[in-house]
């Protein structure tokens, strides 16, 4: 089974409409992270969290907000969907290892119409 | 954050040695030198890290520059499964927030 999960792996919405992505994990990580990644270009940092009660914006959070629900749930909403917002989306978990490896997810396909 | 430069894209021929360079000239001291790959169509995956020395691992190996202002990821038999884009990323463990750059999109021909 996978360790970082997230759901829906697909999503088709329309512009106005807020949407709720997931993301789960069993490796008890206390970090979580989301990113958003365009066509072409690489990851950038929307919110991550150091532990449940800790949470922090990245380089694009605008338009976006989180919920950290436990420990292995990380959520990222948008409250109103625009079609900027079409990417792909991450979520991460890491350790505060010396070396800061993190383990992603699946991706999640978001395209906002 | 380091700025980094990586060539936009790369080819090899399958069981070909590949050294993908990246330059990090402005890289602190404190900085640890990353790479990660995103295979098509699924999340970025670590590849390797180091900080002076050159290291290896089961995937890969890592050659830094004396300087620390370079360095060069270096798989030694590439298989058509290491297609990928390959991020390099200075980054200090404190901070634990990877900034990805455009990366080197590797094509390996059979």
């Amino acid at each position: 089974d996978a360790d970082v999960t997230q759901t829906p792996r697909n999503r088709i919405t329309k512009t106005g409409k807020r949407i709720m992505l997931e993301c789960s994990q069993t490796k008890g990580h206390d970090r979580m992270y989301w990113y958003r990644q365009d066509p072409g270009l690489g990851l950038r940092l929307i919110y991550y969290s150091f532990d449940v009660k800790d949470i922090n914006k990245g380089e694009i959070s605008d338009g976006y907000s989180v919920s950290r629900q436990a420990q292995a749930k990380f959520s990222l909403s948008l409250e109103s969907a625009i079609p900027n917002q079409t990417a792909l989306y991450f979520c991460a978990t890491s350790e505060p290892t010396s070396y800061n490896e993190q383990f992603f997810g699946p991706g999640t396909r978001l395209t906002v119409l | 954050d380091a700025k980094t430069t990586q060539p936009n894209s790369m080819e090899s021929n399958e069981e070909e040695p590949v050294h993908l360079p990246c330059n990090h000239s402005t890289i602190s001291g404190t900085d640890y030198i990353h790479w990660y790959r995103q295979l098509p169509s699924q999340g970025p995956e670590y590849v390797i890290h180091g900080l002076t020395s050159n290291v290896n691992n089961r995937m890969a190996s890592l050659a830094i520059a004396e300087d620390r202002k370079s360095s060069t990821l270096i798989l030694h038999r590439a298989t058509l499964r290491d297609a990928a884009v390959y991020y390099c990323i200075p980054n200090e463990n404190a901070g634990n927030m990877l900034t990805f750059g455009g990366g080197t999109r590797l094509m390996v021909k059979p």
